[in-house]
């Protein structure tokens, strides 16, 4: 059963540095997804892209996140410069539509970011 | 605004007992609701969604519009029913932003 996938699994860097989030979503799926869980937190939305433009954005994804797809297959998060606050889990997922019942989201495993 | 709410972080019950796993939400337009899981060591994945009325692995979930409830519900837990349930919303006009709730930790003891 195709399944998302991300890398790395965990990522340690430093504060102030740039970290690239990788997800290749579900091979025919439409709509991508960013979200993050702060431990401890609830899961938190970020962003949703759809036909290679961010379709929705939360209060949380400011200028220093960006997303791309930069080939078929690969979905990335960037964050340009890290913040001790930005340690999280990060969770892409991907559906293959955007209404019912073409909307279930299926979820990578997360990379757990650190910032140190 | 929206909001998704399970007032439980732990719920512990022995096997062979009923589960219910509360949840309710905020939302003044017509939400879609959902029930994922994810056991130790797994990924997130979707149980249930409210429209589809259906029963996954014994766990049913009814959406009470005027509690603005949505709790899941199992007659008789099972060992491997242990993990984290999160509650989910998407609003009726988004293409599908998910707003979670907390999330419940279930244990079930032999």
């Amino acid at each position: 059963e195709p399944e998302v996938t991300q890398t790395p699994s965990h990522q340690v860097t430093q504060m102030g540095q740039e970290v690239i989030l990788r997800c290749v979503p579900i091979s025919n799926h439409l709509y991508f997804y960013w979200y993050r869980q702060i431990l401890g937190q609830k899961v938190e939305f970020l962003v949703s892209f759809y036909n290679n433009e961010i379709s929705e954005k939360s209060e949380i994804f400011d200028d220093q996140f960006s997303v791309e797809r930069p080939d078929g297959s690969n979905f990335t998060l960037k964050i340009r410069s890290t913040k001790l606050e930005d340690s999280a889990m990060y969770f892409c997922a991907s559906s293959l539509g955007g209404t019912t019942p073409y909307n279930e989201q299926f979820f990578g495993p997360g990379t757990r970011l650190t910032v140190l | 605004a929206q909001r998704v709410t399970q007032p439980e972080k732990l719920l512990s019950v022995f096997k062979g007992a009923p589960v219910e796993l509360k949840c309710n939400y905020s939302y003044s337009g017509s939400p879609e609701l959902f029930w994922y899981v994810q056991y130790s060591r797994q990924r997130l994945q979707l149980l249930l969604r409210h429209i589809s009325r259906e029963s996954i692995k014994g766990f049913t979930a009814d959406l009470n519009k005027g509690e603005t409830s949505f709790h899941l519900k199992k007659p008789f837990a099972q060992e491997e029913d242990s993990a984290m349930y999160y509650c989910a919303l998407i609003r009726g006009s988004t293409l599908g932003r998910l707003y979670f709730g907390r999330g419940t930790q279930l244990t079930v003891w032999p």
